[in-house]
């Protein structure tokens, strides 16, 4: 069955960086496109980045664009990304989630999520 | 930036009654506008994708509609199951997502 496990939330300093990773089994990884989105009591449900099935197009939301790269991994069937210059209201639960075969698309497999905190 | 509005935001139902949720777009996402339910403490669960198309293992009372920039979840008759929150989101421009209607009991 389709599992995604993230990783590599904690607490981190306002101006930090992180770089969370998300595992994913149980399907062919190389074909999906990916995506991470973030949950707050505050703002729901917000997306923060895509990338491709082969990695070659990818991007951040305007909230963490300059300060978002996501990269994947199909050998390893891993997907990152990686966060810097973060903010408090960075601050979130982080979900790798399943995209699409060939494009941008909604998201059928949830990871747990990982949590992060921005604070001093 | 597609803007995603719900409604209403708190929708109380009875069991075995018909619930209707509301996603507006700020403009046109074509059609490319899912649904999905969370329940307290639990990852969002696709419902509906396509505007109209039931994800895997999702029953029958659950249907979407719409076009252009208004979207309906249906939830034909009420199950305990059910009660929870639902979110739609646009994929026709990047993604969207609403800020949610949360669904109990009446």
């Amino acid at each position: 069955q389709v599992q995604l496990v993230e990783s590599g939330g904690g607490l981190v300093k306002p101006g930090g960086s992180l770089r969370l990773s998300c595992a994913a089994s149980g399907f062919s990884f190389s074909d999906f496109y990916m995506g991470w989105i973030r949950e707050t009591p505050g703002k729901g449900l917000e997306w923060v980045s895509y990338i491709s099935s082969s990695g070659s197009s990818r991007g951040c939301a305007d909230s963490m664009k300059g300060r978002c790269t996501i990269s994947r991994d199909n050998a390893k069937n891993l997907l990152y990304l990686e966060m810097n210059s973060l903010r408090v209201d960075d601050a979130a639960v982080y979900y790798c989630a399943r995209g699409g075969k060939r494009r941008l698309e909604y998201f059928d497999y949830w990871g747990q999520g990982t949590l992060v905190t921005v604070s001093s | 930036e597609i803007v995603m509005t719900q409604s209403p935001a708190i929708l109380s139902v009875s069991l075995g009654e018909r619930a209707t949720l509301s996603c507006r777009a700020s403009q046109s996402v074509s059609s490319n506008l899912a649904w999905y339910q969370q329940k307290p403490g639990q990852t969002p669960r696709l419902l509906i994708y396509d505007t109209s198309t039931r994800a895997t293992g999702i029953p029958a009372r659950f249907s979407g509609s719409g076009s252009g920039t208004e979207y309906t979840l249906t939830i034909s008759s009420l199950q305990s199951e059910d009660f929870a929150v639902y979110f739609c989101q646009q994929y026709n421009s990047w993604y969207t997502f609403g800020q949610g209607t949360k669904l109990e009991v009446k």
